[in-house]
């Protein structure tokens, strides 16, 4: 079952603009990471941000966690036309990873 | 960095057709292995857990002798889909992590399209 929902499902922005997509879980987390994926292509790890950090930054990625709203932002600043892809969300532990639904964005040159 | 490799990246087939799919830890050893689907613009759903040297764990809906998993060596987990028919058409994923701690990232491989005639 997926852990939660994640905002917006689509987003799409100019090349330049700043890029939030948001996530909601449902269970208490040790960690949650996310995950970008390009069409038809695997995931590739981005960052990971534990339960009791509340602020991670990894180069144009910032991403913000609220154990108590049990939810996660992830910003990407200075958006580029090759950050579009898709955007998820995981909780779990030992590898058994729960994802969000999702964010699709396309980002235009 | 850590890679896992998966093969074959495109599967088209009859039904009826037994199809197997490898995963492979390239550069490190995965005592488990994770295999994952996904639909069309959805995300992705956990089948089974692939542990070296045991049975699978399958998770609540997966039918077992549907989703043959074997895992023999500290680098290889397969995933065979016996007799596929078109509703198992599907991108299969599978990930691994060097490590057993739960703060480690999991690596994806590149995943395979299967597509049943």
């Amino acid at each position: 079952s997926q852990q939660g929902e994640e905002d917006p499902q689509a987003l799409s922005i100019q090349e330049g603009e700043n890029a939030t997509m948001n996530c909601s879980y449902k269970t208490s987390i040790n960690n949650l990471q996310w995950y970008r994926q390009n069409s038809g292509r695997g995931l590739v790890h981005l960052i990971l941000i534990r339960s009791n950090e509340r602020e991670k930054h990894s180069g144009r990625l910032r991403v913000t966690l609220d154990t108590s709203k049990k939810s996660s932002s992830l910003l990407i600043t200075a958006s580029r036309a090759a950050d579009t892809a898709s955007y998820f969300c995981a909780t779990g532990g030992g590898g058994k990873l729960i994802f969000g639904q999702g964010t699709e964005l396309s980002v235009k040159p | 960095g850590a890679v896992v490799s998966q093969h074959p990246s495109r599967v088209i087939c009859k039904s009826g057709t037994s199809v197997k799919i490898e995963c492979r830890s390239l550069d490190f050893q995965a005592t488990t292995m994770f295999w994952y689907r996904q639909f069309p613009k959805q995300s992705l759903m956990l089948m089974a857990t692939s542990n070296e040297g045991s049975k699978a764990t399958y998770e609540q809906g997966v039918e077992k002798d549907k989703f043959l998993i074997n895992h023999a060596s500290l680098t290889l987990s397969t995933l065979t889909v016996t007799s596929a028919h078109p509703e198992d058409s599907s991108f299969y994923i599978c990930s691994a992590s060097g490590g057993g701690d739960s703060n480690q990232p999991q690596h994806f491989g590149d995943g395979t399209r299967l597509s049943i005639l």
